[in-house]
């Protein structure tokens, strides 16, 4: 079925820095989520992007999708320590996660 | 939106047991959705429990290792059968958000065989 591929796998920051995720799929996606899971916790729902083209934003949470619906992408602008944790993007419909990325930050 | 309770939280097994996962949501639900999270790895959906029929299982996870039920539309139980130490992992129930978009997970159950 169709898979989707997440990098960085690891991101560690400075507290105020940015970070971005990506999520790729060699075929086109109908739609893609993003979930949030704190370390020890459950997958959270962020948000589903549906649209090519579409930005979506969650205060300092931006998420995008590409114009070919082929992949996506969140940014956090300057990172706080609530920010911790593995962000997963997945396709829905029968929701298939890709790798996740681990966010951790120095304080 | 749906609100789920699942249980145990945790169990230490003995190789070669079974243990029984059940997951109680407080609506009504078409599909429910199982998932193992391996330590450090992401979810990997293991099957769809669906009211009144056989669980869909996914490649790589049988009926015999994993038994589904589903005896109504807000509760799921699986089983994870003859249990070996590679099946230590968490497992997770998950069910549609109640206004369509995305999926609310329980709180997970953190299995450790020994």
């Amino acid at each position: 079925g169709q898979q989707v591929m997440q990098i960085p796998q690891y991101q560690h920051v400075q507290e105020g820095e940015d970070f971005t995720t990506y999520c790729n799929s060699s075929t086109t996606l109908s739609n893609i989520q993003w979930y949030k899971q704190r370390p020890g916790g459950h997958p959270v729902f962020l948000i589903q992007l549906v649209k090519s083209g579409e930005v979506k934003k969650q205060k300092r949470l931006t998420f995008q999708f590409g114009e070919a619906k082929k992949n996506s992408s969140l940014h956090i602008t300057a990172t706080q320590t609530t920010d911790v944790g593995t962000y997963f993007c997945g396709r829905a419909q029968k929701l298939v996660f890709g790798q996740g990325t681990r966010l951790t930050i120095n304080p | 939106s749906a609100v789920i309770s699942q249980k145990p939280s945790r169990d230490i097994c003995q190789r070669g047991t079974s243990l029984t996962i059940q997951c109680q949501v407080d609506s009504q639900v078409t599909m429910m959705f199982w998932y193992r999270q391996q330590p450090g790895q992401s979810l990997t959906l293991i099957a769809t429990a669906n009211q009144g029929s056989e669980a869909t299982y996914e490649s790589g996870f049988v009926i015999d290792k994993f038994p589904i039920s589903r005896p109504n539309l807000t509760f799921s139980t699986l089983t994870v059968s003859n249990m070996s130490p590679e099946d230590s992992s968490i497992y997770l129930c998950s069910v549609p958000l109640t206004y369509g978009y995305g999926y609310t997970f329980g709180s997970g159950t953190r299995l450790t065989v020994v």
